[in-house]
């Protein structure tokens, strides 16, 4: 399984852009990069996910590098209600999901 | 639409006890999943389903043995339970949301402590 490689934790300010990072050197031609996301005490939720080209939608954005080598999920207001752990993930279609340990995201108010 | 349901909740075992856990989905998902989460981790695949009838292992399966009799149910049981099965457990289904995005839902999640 191609593997990922996130910070451990990161800060934010409430209401400011949150840019977490997400490194994925060995990705192959046909790997979507996921982002799942989990609140404390809850499963995880899906973010967003792509393949080449940047992606929106109402959570988060996704900004993916000219030769995906990384990606970035991007929060355009943090709340308090997004401060959880972000799991970046690559998969292949009907491939199971790998879980690492992802990113701890506190959000200072 | 009630999505991914976990049975318990909570759980408190002592060594040597069996259990079973019960996720049920209504999303009509061919796929469903059994993952573990221990403390300041990230989840591991127990056993997975890719359909009715159907079981495989994933990474960690020693000690768990699942059934998936009907689509929309996934059980896991524990036949002896040993401390190092507290954890929290999660079920999951995967498959097509209304944007036609690949995508896996979760439960709510089983706390299981063994004694």
């Amino acid at each position: 399984d191609a593997k990922t490689t996130q910070p451990n934790s990161m800060e934010s300010n409430e209401e400011e852009p949150v840019h977490l990072p997400c490194n994925h050197s060995t990705i192959s031609g046909t790997d979507y990069i996921h982002w799942y996301r989990q609140l404390p005490s809850q499963g995880p939720e899906y973010v967003i996910h792509g393949l080449t080209s940047n992606v929106n939608n109402r959570m988060a954005s996704l900004a993916i590098a000219e030769d995906r080598k990384s990606s970035t999920l991007i929060l355009h207001r943090a709340t308090l209600r997004d401060a959880a752990v972000y799991y970046c993930i690559l998969n292949n279609y009907g491939q199971n999901f790998v879980f690492g340990p992802g990113t701890r995201l506190s959000v200072l108010p | 639409n009630a999505g991914v349901t976990q049975t318990p909740k909570f759980r408190v075992l002592k060594t040597g006890q069996s259990m079973t856990l019960l996720c049920a989905q209504d999303m009509n998902h061919e796929y469903m999943y059994w993952y573990r989460q221990d403390p300041g981790m990230g989840l591991r695949l127990i056993h997975y389903s890719v359909g009715e009838g159907t079981t495989a292992k994933g990474e960690v399966p020693d000690g768990y043995n699942v059934s998936r009799l009907k689509k929309q149910n996934f059980l896991l049981g524990l036949e002896s339970a040993a401390p190092s099965q507290t954890s929290v457990y999660f079920c999951a289904s995967r498959g097509l949301d209304s944007g036609a995005r690949e995508t896996q839902y979760f439960g709510p999640g089983t706390r299981l402590l063994v004694l």
